[in-house]
């Protein structure tokens, strides 16, 4: 069955470096969504990303994030320079369409931690 | 705007027991309500969802929720807990005019007692 990959599972930084977290979406999936969650809390989404373009953002999502989509298959996050509460399980996932009957898969996470 | 909230951050059972897990949602529009599963070292899976058909849902692993509108409440149930039900549930609601964001719960943790 196709699933969604997420790499790393774990990464570790230091305050002020920028992470690039990755996810491979499932191949003809259009819609593609990053969500996070710090321990303890909500998962709360922060994007939504269709056709090469961010679709919609939440407040969380500010100048220091970004996604790409490099090459028609990785799907990437990046945050320019960390901070302490950046520290989160990050989950990638994917969807064929964006109705109610089309299921979002998600990726198993990348957990970040920021020292 | 809209939210959703879980009663119970951690539900413990015993095996063959019910299982009922609370979600309550607030939405000015009618909703898409959902209940995803995570197991340790997972991504979330959907475990069933609403989406203005028939009130009462049936998901996967005899799981089952009902929406009802009057209360707010799309509840998840199970007859019997089995050992293997230990995990993260989470429900979220989307709204039909906006877009694929999911707004999830807190998640309630269920553990299954022997």
């Amino acid at each position: 069955e196709p699933e969604v990959t997420q790499t790393p599972s774990h990464q570790v930084t230091q305050m002020g470096q920028e992470v690039i977290l990755r996810c491979v979406p499932i191949s003809n999936h259009l819609y593609f969504y990053w969500y996070r969650q710090i321990l303890g809390q909500k998962v709360e989404f922060l994007v939504s990303f269709y056709n090469n373009e961010i679709s919609e953002k939440s407040e969380i999502f500010d100048d220091q994030f970004s996604v790409e989509r490099p090459d028609g298959s990785n799907f990437t996050l990046k945050i320019r320079s960390t901070k302490l509460e950046d520290s989160a399980m990050y989950f990638c996932a994917s969807s064929e369409g964006q109705g109610a009957n089309y299921e979002q898969y998600f990726g198993p996470g990348t957990r970040l931690t920021v020292t | 705007a809209q939210s959703v909230t879980q009663l119970g951050s951690h539900v413990s059972v015993s095996e063959g027991a019910l299982v009922l897990l609370r979600c309550n949602y607030s939405s000015s529009v009618p909703p898409y309500l959902f209940w995803y599963v995570q197991y340790p070292n997972q991504g979330l899976q959907l475990l069933l969802k609403y989406t203005s058909a028939a009130t009462l849902v049936k998901g996967i692993n005899d799981f089952e929720a009902e929406f009802k509108k009057s209360e707010t409440s799309f509840h998840l149930t199970k007859p019997s807990a089995h050992m293997s039900d230990a995990a993260e549930y989470f429900c979220a609601v989307r709204l039909y005019n906006q877009g694929g964001k999911l707004i999830f719960g807190q998640g309630t943790e269920l553990s299954v007692k022997p």
